[in-house]
């Protein structure tokens, strides 16, 4: 039973180019979040989506950012024309439905470097 | 949004003494609230969870956190730590029925024989 699964785990970008991080979820899951980490910081939400569906993204930087969570396939968190402020570990996480309480279940993070 | 303080970013501790992470929340409304564990290069990992109930929660591996709403708190402790206890600790807080996760900067723990 894979968990929570991302790719790369490590990504190196220069500035102006665009970055593509992947997060394929837990079996059964159709709830995603991504959260950021900035160097000396907690995680912080980014966005929650689930199939075909952004259901909140009050957490993401108004420009340059999107994701997406499509019918096939992993949810893709993009970065355009990245900057060195962007260089940060990525987390997905995703849990399975609507309970008042779903545990998040993390992947291992995607460390992105912008030089 | 929460705000979560993690007091200690680095704590050596020696096998077998006890070790005590601490985190403090900013609101006193109702809150879930979580301790992660993140070993070398991998995934976070639910350690504990307080949701509703006794305050003294515990886990599977001799982990245990008390909520304490009056200091708006969830310290971790463990009486006697393993080489293999040797990880990042997140402490993190949601509102209760909110699914965004609110985390602490993280506590290293080495173990050192």
């Amino acid at each position: 039973n894979a968990g929570v699964m991302q790719n790369p785990r490590h990504l190196v970008r220069r500035r102006g180019q665009e970055a593509r991080l992947r997060c394929s979820p837990m079996k059964g899951h159709s709830h995603v979040y991504w959260y950021r980490q900035l160097p000396e910081e907690g995680l912080k939400f980014m966005v929650y989506l689930q199939k075909e569906n952004i259901i909140d993204e009050s957490g993401m930087p108004k420009e340059r950012f999107s994701a997406e969570f499509p019918k096939e396939g992993p949810s893709i968190l993009r970065i355009q024309q990245v900057v060195r402020g962007d260089s940060a570990a990525y987390f997905c996480a995703s849990s399975p439905g609507t309970d008042t309480y779903n545990e998040q279940f993390f992947g291992p993070g995607t460390r992105l470097t912008v030089l | 949004a929460q705000s979560v303080t993690q007091l200690d970013s680095q704590v050596p501790v020696f096998e077998e003494a006890p070790v005590e992470l601490r985190c403090n929340y900013s609101s006193s409304v109702s809150v879930y609230l979580f301790w992660y564990v993140q070993y070398p290069n991998q995934g976070l990992q639910l350690l504990l969870k307080y949701l509703s109930g006794s305050t003294l929660v515990e886990s599977i591996n001799g982990f245990e956190a008390e909520f304490n709403k009056s200091q708006t708190s969830f310290h971790l402790r463990k009486p006697s730590v393993h080489i293999s206890d040797t990880a990042e600790y997140f402490c993190a807080v949601s509102d209760r029925g909110d699914y965004k996760l609110s985390f602490g900067a993280g506590t290293t723990v080495t173990v050192r024989a």
